[in-house]
């Protein structure tokens, strides 16, 4: 069926990077924009910014600027969010999500979110 | 960036009762706006977008309505799977930002 499937819980020290990965299936791939969005225990939710599995092309949100690298592999219809310099504060469920259509805005499809642990 | 102030934050209403929830942009996003319901452990669903339209599946006692700056979500009359939290999302412009949420209490 339609759906993507996150990496695993992930445990980081202050400094380090992660790298969470989604894998689309039941669609194809390269037809949808990715977004990431994250959000920290109790509270609200927090866009990253979304990349375009066709082109590669990516746009992020000004806080993550310098921090974060969205990267897909085609090959196995796959989505990567990189998170670097990592400090308690991105300790959050990340969650990967499919745009209605093409350039949509709008989200019809998430994952079930990978919690990323910041801690020393 | 565009600003967004969701209200209220916190909504205690009873089964079979009807509620609205807001949403107010810093400037006009014309109707790219979606709102989303999220429960407690799992990922936010799509309730509505192009600030009006509902989702395939969603039953009708939900609606949306508004366009420029101000907007609402409706619930006509409240069962109990409709307690959850509900947020707003402008698709207008980025960063595609997200409401503050307003949590469904029940009373």
């Amino acid at each position: 069926q339609v759906q993507l499937v996150q990496s695993g819980a992930e445990v980081k020290k202050p400094g380090a990077s992660v790298k969470v990965s989604c894998k689309a299936s039941g669609y194809t791939f390269t037809s949808y924009d990715i977004n990431w969005v994250r959000q920290a225990t109790g509270q609200g939710l927090e866009w990253m910014g979304w990349m375009n599995p066709n082109s590669g092309n990516t746009g992020y949100a000004q806080k993550f600027q310098g921090r974060v690298t969205m990267t897909r592999n085609t090959s196995i219809s796959t989505a990567y969010m990189e998170l670097s310099s990592l400090r308690s504060e991105d300790t959050a469920v990340y969650y990967c999500a499919r745009e209605y259509t093409a350039a949509a805005g709008f989200i019809d499809l998430w994952g079930r979110g990978t919690l990323v642990t910041v801690s020393s | 960036v565009i600003w967004m102030t969701q209200s209220p934050s916190l909504l205690s209403a009873s089964t079979g009762d009807r509620v609205t929830i807001s949403c107010r942009m810093s400037q006009g996003i014309s109707s790219y706006l979606a709102w989303y319901q999220q429960k407690p452990g799992k990922a936010p669903e799509l309730l509505i977008y192009a600030a009006s339209t509902l989702q395939s599946g969603v039953p009708s006692r939900f609606s949306g309505s508004g366009s420029g700056t101000d907007f609402t979500l409706t619930i006509s009359c409240l069962q109990s799977e409709d307690f959850a939290t509900y947020y707003c999302q402008q698709y207008y412009s980025f960063p595609h930002t997200f409401g503050q949420g307003t949590k469904l209490e029940i009373k």
